[in-house]
């Protein structure tokens, strides 16, 4: 079963405006990753926020955790169409050897 | 210099045949996995392997056997092909597992995705 459910599902943003999305999870983790994965291209990771982290930032992105509410963000800054792509979020559940990743959102940033 | 490297990108091939799905790392690490993507997107962890030892085996029928003859390398071979079969498969490493401990980054590298259509 899917570890992590995210929303919203697909988002339509202009370039330069911020996108956020949210991402939901059900037992506890030791980390939260997110990555991003382009249209017929391999995942890419983005960013890793450990469970005692509660923001973490990478150039325009922007990660918080909620583990008392079992959620993350993942915030993306002055958008471009070169993010369009679909983000997911992973966690390591019952395994370090076990990362689960939820069901994406699909980014699309229109020029 | 592809990190993480599979072959074939495309398989297309008649129910009932057997195929395999090759997948190189050079990057060193001791972990690797094999996820399988469907038509909805949803990524499904089936194996994951450390220092060419099976350490999750995600429910995944017997017809899939991955084979790991080193580190850098963990193949998949599929018998006896189903239609439910046809999904992107994506290879992936990391070193160590996904996040536990000491220097490991948790990261997993992807390779670019083998995608298997099944007639």
């Amino acid at each position: 079963s899917q570890q992590g459910e995210e929303d919203p599902q697909a988002l339509s943003i202009q370039e330069g405006e911020n996108a956020t999305m949210n991402c939901s999870y059900k037992t506890s983790i030791n980390n939260l990753q997110w990555y991003r994965q382009n249209s017929g291209r391999g995942l890419v990771h983005l960013i890793l926020i450990r469970s005692n982290e509660r923001e973490k930032h990478s150039g325009r992105l922007r990660v918080t955790l909620d583990t008392s509410k079992k959620s993350s963000s993942l915030l993306i800054t002055a958008s471009r169409a070169a993010d369009t792509a679909s983000y997911f979020c992973a966690t390591d559940r019952d395994s370090s050897y076990k990362l689960i990743f939820g069901s994406g959102t699909r980014l699309l940033v229109r020029p | 210099d592809t990190a993480v490297s599979q072959t074939p990108k495309y398989l297309v091939t008649q129910m009932g045949n057997d195929k395999s799905i090759k997948c190189e790392q050079n990057l060193g690490h001791d972990t690797m996995y094999w996820y399988k993507q469907d038509s909805k997107k949803f990524l499904k962890i089936m194996f994951s392997y450390n220092n060419k030892e099976l350490i999750i085996n995600e429910t995944v029928p017997n017809r899939f056997s991955p084979k790991s003859p080193d580190k850098a390398h963990l193949n998949l071979h599929i018998n006896s092909l189903e239609l439910g079969d046809s999904a992107v498969y994506f290879c992936a490493s990391s070193r160590g597992g996904a996040g536990r401990g000491g220097a490991n980054t948790g990261e997993l590298f992807f390779g670019e995705g083998s995608r298997l259509t099944v007639l």
